[in-house]
């Protein structure tokens, strides 16, 4: 059971216009949200975060939306540069006490073409 | 540089054989997680730790594998009798509280 999906396993973007990823949940007690960056080789690089109160995070080029009646998160990136082609995952927990377990979906792999 | 570390880095072992892995948390991170990643699979959780105490575990961990963390410090993770289907990136990550996981750079274990 994929209670985090990334639908869109690849994206290609040109330099310099926006990139989206997407990614819907389905258990509806997840009420914080994460994006990881990963490069081959390296572990997953925290990125940005979301607390279901919002329904907007921004952090530079990076900001991601919330959607919830829709169950839906996107991470946009603008402008988009080289150093973005990665793989990116989207996280949900929920924010009892005692469960800090991260859902992972399973990633959208970002090129950008220069 | 004080992220997080993981050792070995690789690890390749005959099926039946036992291994384990090493992870240094950020110091002063009193919550450190443990996940397996399969290819073209995200991160799938297994247990996680705040301080000594073990406060969670998935059933992804079956009775093969141990986690442990003695002092509140490192941590190990210990799997017997290995399976070819224990071949994965066991990654190691750590938090203070609540705040976000940092990830270190995984173990990725060959099972032949």
């Amino acid at each position: 059971d994929q209670q985090v999906k990334q639908n869109s396993p690849s994206l290609s973007v040109q330099e310099g216009r926006i990139s989206i990823l997407n990614c819907d949940y389905t258990n509806s007690m997840f009420d914080y949200f994460l994006w990881y960056k990963k490069y081959p080789a390296e572990g997953p690089t925290f990125l940005i975060s979301i607390s279901s109160i919002k329904d907007k995070n921004e952090d530079g080029r990076f900001t991601v939306f919330l959607n919830k009646s829709a169950k839906h998160l996107s991470l946009h990136i603008v402008p988009s540069q080289p150093g973005d082609s990665a793989v990116y995952f989207c996280a949900a927990k929920t924010s009892n006490f005692g469960n800090e377990k991260l859902t992972f979906g399973t990633g959208t792999r970002l090129t950008i073409i220069p | 540089d004080t992220g997080v570390s993981q050792n070995p880095r690789h690890k390749i072992t005959k099926r039946g054989q036992n291994v384990t892995f090493r992870c240094d948390p950020i110091s002063e991170h009193n919550r450190l997680y443990w996940y397996r990643q399969t290819l073209g699979q995200g991160p799938e959780f297994l247990t996680y730790f705040q301080n000594e105490a073990q406060l969670e575990k998935s059933r992804l961990l079956s009775d093969r594998f141990s986690a442990e963390r003695p002092k509140g410090s490192f941590s190990t993770l210990e799997i017997q009798r290995t399976e070819q289907g224990d071949s994965a990136m066991y990654l190691c990550a750590s938090s203070l509280g609540v705040d976000e996981q940092y990830f270190g750079p995984g173990t990725r274990l060959t099972v032949t």
